[in-house]
């Protein structure tokens, strides 16, 4: 089945320790983006990745780090930097079109609840 | 400024119908999405309007205005498992990106 894996589904870090966070999609998408949802906010978008080895900060990037070396995987790593990391994570995934709109509906993956002690 | 409205929370009753409004204030408009997202799960996609008008999908519509920057979602003949939140989410800025920009979400409780 095509789909959007994200694991682990619980993940727990003691202060100060970086902790990478998996996001896998067998869709052939071609974008691939993580967002960040706190307890009454919106989702906020941290990295975009529109291509292969290019990737774009979104509106909350510091604190955090990702790399696209494969069009499957988009791996997202919190580091120490990043202030108040405790949070539900998702990864998301479209495909472009030919013409406008460009890309269509974001497909969402099961996310990563991290808790940080 | 980037700005998305919706009501935080609204109650409803299985069987009957309930709109959920979202303004939105953006530099930039290529669209806007309802998602569906039950507690502690994905969201998942329900609609997308990029023109003026009303789009119909089964028990669920979606309305957009671009002038008055205004969407609706309409559920019909609610049922239980609809209890859930529904994000509304603009996408702006460049036309060539896929940026999407959240509201806060409704969080929808439907009673037997």
């Amino acid at each position: 089945d095509g789909g959007i894996t994200q694991s682990p589904k619980y993940l727990f870090r003691k202060e100060g320790q970086n902790v990478t966070l998996s996001c896998e999609q067998n869709l052939n998408h071609d974008a691939m983006y993580w967002y960040r949802q706190d307890p009454g906010q919106g989702l906020r978008l941290i990295y975009y990745s529109q291509i292969v080895n290019d990737f774009q900060k979104g509106d909350i990037a510091e604190g955090y780090s990702v790399s696209r070396e494969k069009k499957e995987s988009f791996p997202l790593t919190v580091t120490s930097a990043q202030k108040n990391p405790t949070a539900f994570y998702l990864c998301a995934s479209s495909t472009r079109t030919r013409g406008r709109p460009y890309y269509n509906e974001q497909f969402f993956g099961p996310g990563t609840r991290l808790t940080v002690l | 400024g980037q700005n998305i409205d919706q009501p935080t929370e609204m109650t409803a009753t299985e069987g009957a119908i309930v709109q959920i409004n979202c303004t939105y204030q953006t530099s930039g408009f290529n669209g806007l999405f309802w998602y569906q997202q039950h507690a502690g799960e994905a969201p998942t996609f329900l609609s997308y309007n990029v023109l003026d008008g009303l789009e119909e999908k089964g028990r669920f519509s979606s309305f957009l205005s671009r002038s008055k920057g205004y969407s609706y979602l309409l559920l019909k003949e609610l049922q239980m498992k609809d209890s859930a939140s529904y994000l509304c989410a603009v996408r702006g800025g460049a036309y060539n990106t896929d940026k999407l920009i959240f509201g806060t979400g409704t969080r929808l409780q439907v009673f037997p």
